[in-house]
């Protein structure tokens, strides 16, 4: 079945670290996102691509880095320079703009 | 300017009665509009999604959402609430003439079922 795999569930990181999150997609989607989503709050943009070997930053970038290697995969950086990087983290991925996005189920980052 | 806006931040309803989760929208051009759901620790799952064929949306779970362009509206509904259905529900606008950067999320509705 196509979809779209988060990894780890769940990380925890000591202050000073950089961490990757993993993303991949099966769909053959184009374009992928990456979110952050806080307790009791939307969605946030933090970056998306929409082709391999291009992305844009999104709402919040500070303090993260991405790359687009592959179509299938679009893996997120949460480096030391973010402040407060304890979240919930959500992967998407999308046809091309006007259609509806598939979600990862997300990885929940804690920082010890 | 494209935004969304769930009306009620919580919505608590007994099982075995109609569920309303209300969403605006203010878009510019014809949008593409989305309901998501998200159980606790879950990623996001899309219930349906209206891109401008019919104006009354089924979706799984016995959802349904009617997209009213006078009153630029997207209300999601169901008939008769389930335990199961206990989550925050997300109204999601997409302006299909836009990059993907430019999709909007509501702030999400969290819908708890009385037993």
């Amino acid at each position: 079945d196509g979809g779209i795999t988060q990894s780890p569930k769940y990380l925890f990181r000591k202050e000073g670290q950089n961490v990757t999150l993993s993303c991949e997609q099966n769909l053959n989607h184009d374009a992928m996102y990456w979110y952050r989503q806080d307790p009791g709050q939307g969605l946030r943009l933090i970056y998306y691509s929409q082709i391999v070997n291009d992305f844009q930053k999104g709402d919040i970038a500070e303090g993260y880095s991405v790359s687009r290697e592959k179509k299938e995969s679009f893996p997120l950086t949460v480096t030391s320079a973010q402040k407060n990087p304890t979240a919930f983290y959500l992967c998407a991925s999308s046809i091309g703009a006007g259609g509806g996005y598939t979600f990862g189920s997300g990885t929940r980052l804690t920082v010890v | 300017a494209q935004s969304v806006t769930q009306l009620d931040s919580h919505v608590s309803v007994s099982e075995g009665t109609p569920v309303l989760l209300r969403c605006n929208y203010s878009s510019s051009y014809s949008p593409s509009l989305f309901w998501y759901v998200q159980h606790p620790n879950k990623g996001l799952q899309l219930l349906l999604k209206y891109t401008s064929a019919a104006t009354l949306v089924k979706g799984i779970n016995g959802f349904e959402a009617e997209f009213k362009k006078s009153e630029t509206s997207f209300h999601l509904t169901k008939p008769s609430a389930h335990m199961s259905d206990a989550a925050e529900y997300f109204c999601v606008v997409n302006p299909r003439y836009s990059s993907a950067s430019k999709i909007i999320f509501g702030s999400g509705t969290r819908l708890s079922i009385r037993p």
